[in-house]
Formats: C-alpha cells, structure tokens, sequence
C-alpha cells in the first residue's frame, strides 16, 4: 500500500517557467514532509520540508504547500532553471522515526 | 565530514551468488537506513536502525536479506542467495535527531 503517492511520473517545463510537482498521501498521522532532490548517479539530497501545523514554507526559488485536509502537499520552483532537471521525491514521517517515500517525479527544464 | 560513504559503487553477479553493500553513517548520527529503489516503487525503506539496534526490518523483502551494524560507523546488507529481480539501485542514509536524512551515493547492483 503505497502511503505517498506522486502519480506524476514526469513533468516537462520550460525554463523560466513555474515548476509544480504534487504529492498526495494517506496517513492523517504523518507530522512532518520533506521533499528530495535527485541527480543520476547521485543519492537523494533533502531540498526543503514543512511541518504539518504549517501550510506554507519557503526557500528562495522553492515553495512547498501543504493542504492537510486534501492530504496533498506540492513543490513550486519559480522561476525554473535547467540545474533543476532532476528526480524530485515526496517524503513523509511516521512516528518521527522512518521516512515514507514516493515513487518520485522527473522534471526536466527545457531551454 | 566526507558524507555517507558506500561501496561498492557498481556491484555485477551472478544469480545464487552472495552480495554484501556496506556503507559508513556520518559521524555522530545515530540512526542508519537502507533503501532500495526501483522504477516500479520508488524507494522503499528495508530495514532502520538506531544506536546501532535495528528498530524495523518490516521493509526486507525476504529471508534471503540481513543487515547488520557491528558498531556506529560501518553497516552491511547482505543478500544470499540473489535473484536477478534483486536488481536496483540500495542506498544508504543517516541522520542525527533532526528529520533531515543524508544519502549516500548508492550501490548499483545487478544480478545477472
């Protein structure tokens, strides 16, 4: 049973552009969200994160939104630079213990 | 601080034959997670530990998979025998109290 779900395998957006990855999930006892960044070849790298007594936070150029009774949350990149083209994973703490992790989404920035 | 450090980087074998990954945690954390990832599901926790005791293995697929972590900074998956759908990417993270996890660069691991 997949508990964070990005059913968003890739998204394609031209450079300059905004970027919006979406994430949806389904324990109401997840407390806190995360969202990763990931190059080929490379391991995930933690971009920016919210608490869920929070429904926004935000990082220069990166915006993550929390809707807790849509139980969704999404990732806004603003404006959208080809360094962004990567795999981005939705992530989600339970019991303050484990990460529940997506299938992650593919953004590619076009030129 | 070097980061999560893994080895192999690439690991090719046989089918039956036994694969140990290992991977050194950043020094100071004091919990250690191992992570699988496919195209199919993404990147699924396997097994976690904290202060050296695993806490949840509820995530290792089969028998076939054991980790272990002797002491604080050196941790081994080990799969015996492997099967070709054993193929992915496993990744090693580590984290102090914070929520934030470090990865380390993973081992690509196909089994032929």
């Amino acid at each position: 049973d997949q508990q964070v779900k990005q059913n968003s395998p890739s998204l394609s957006v031209q450079e300059g552009r905004i970027s919006i990855l979406n994430c949806d999930y389904t324990n109401s006892m997840f407390d806190y969200f995360l969202w990763y960044k990931k190059y080929p070849a490379e391991g995930p790298t933690f971009l920016i994160s919210i608490s869920s007594i929070k429904d926004k936070n935000e990082d220069g150029r990166f915006t993550v939104f929390l809707n807790k009774s849509a139980k969704h949350l999404s990732l806004h990149i603003v404006p959208s630079q080809p360094g962004d083209s990567a795999v981005y994973f939705c992530a989600a703490f339970q019991g303050a213990q484990k990460l529940v992790f997506g299938q992650g989404t593919r953004l590619t920035i076009n030129p | 601080d070097a980061g999560v450090i893994q080895s192999p980087r690439h690991e090719v074998t046989e089918m039956g034959q036994e694969v140990t990954l290992r991977c050194k945690p950043i020094s100071g954390h004091d919990y250690l997670f191992w992570y699988r990832q496919t195209m199919m599901r993404g990147l699924e926790l396997l097994i976690y530990f904290n202060n050296n005791v695993p806490i949840d293995d509820s995530g290792m697929p089969e028998d076939r998979f054991s980790a272990k972590m002797p002491n604080a900074s050196f941790s081994t998956l080990k799969i015996q025998p492997s099967e070709p759908r054993d193929s992915a990417v496993y990744f090693c993270a580590s984290r102090d109290s914070s929520y934030e996890q470090y990865f380390g660069p993973g081992t690509r691991l196909t089994v032929t």
